[in-house]
């Protein structure tokens, strides 16, 4: 079955833009969680949404958000963006249950200019 | 809190050579434990994971893992390295019962094999 989708794969966007990154989950998954990753920072949890709710969140300024649809598709926004959003963003998804397997997808490579 | 060291950002091997690479996690309850791989522009790859079962955990590509609670470690490793094995390696903690899917990360270790 297909895996963890997340579109787009490569953008770049200008200093005081917004942007929204798309995940599609595998099929059947209903939790949805982001990550941000940066040479400096490593890999950060952003936020996870298990049917449609936001059920976590990392430590992350209010510019970072996010929502997940009734398919379980997520969407993240980043408002304002600064230099320092540059980076990997990986979408992952689960069942959703304790212990389950965590899916990542490919990623969305932002560039802040 | 929970967290995750990983001792050396880079290793180097010879191919065929063992491979040892380690994490180990601080937690206030034996939590779940996972290694990730990544290869360069790509996502995350789930080798093997732990969530209280056998303290030995076996994975892809022929690499295991052990649980150790005296030791709170979980080390990965494999017997004999081929040239594909080549990637960073992340391990990963969650909180068991959290009711959550969130990971935290070491700051993953850099695996290089040498012909």
């Amino acid at each position: 079955k297909a895996g963890v989708t997340q579109t787009p794969r490569y953008l770049i966007k200008t200093r005081g833009q917004q942007v929204t990154l798309s995940c599609s989950p595998i099929s059947g998954h209903r939790s949805v969680s982001w990550y941000q990753q940066t040479p400096g920072q490593g890999l950060q949890f952003l936020f996870e949404y298990f049917s449609e709710t936001q059920r976590n969140k990392g430590n992350f300024p209010g510019r970072f958000s996010g929502r997940q649809f009734s398919n379980s598709r997520s969407e993240m926004n980043v408002s304002t963006l600064e230099l320092g959003d540059s980076a990997l963003y990986l979408c992952a998804s689960s069942l959703g249950q304790d212990g389950n397997t965590i899916y990542f997808g490919e990623g969305s490579w932002l560039t802040v200019v | 809190a929970q967290s995750v060291t990983q001792l050396g950002s880079h290793v180097s091997v010879s191919e065929g050579a063992l491979v040892l690479l380690r994490c180990n996690y601080s937690s206030s309850v034996p939590p779940y434990l996972f290694w990730y791989v990544q290869y360069p522009n790509q996502g995350l790859q789930l080798l093997l994971k732990y969530t209280s079962a056998a303290t030995l955990v076996k994975g892809i590509n022929g690499f295991e893992a052990e649980f150790k609670k005296s030791e709170t470690s979980f080390h990965l490793t494999k017997p004999s390295a081929h040239m594909s094995d080549a990637a960073e390696y992340f391990c990963a903690v969650s909180d068991p019962g959290g009711a959550t899917n969130k990971l935290i990360f070491g700051t993953g270790t850099l695996l290089a094999v040498q012909p």
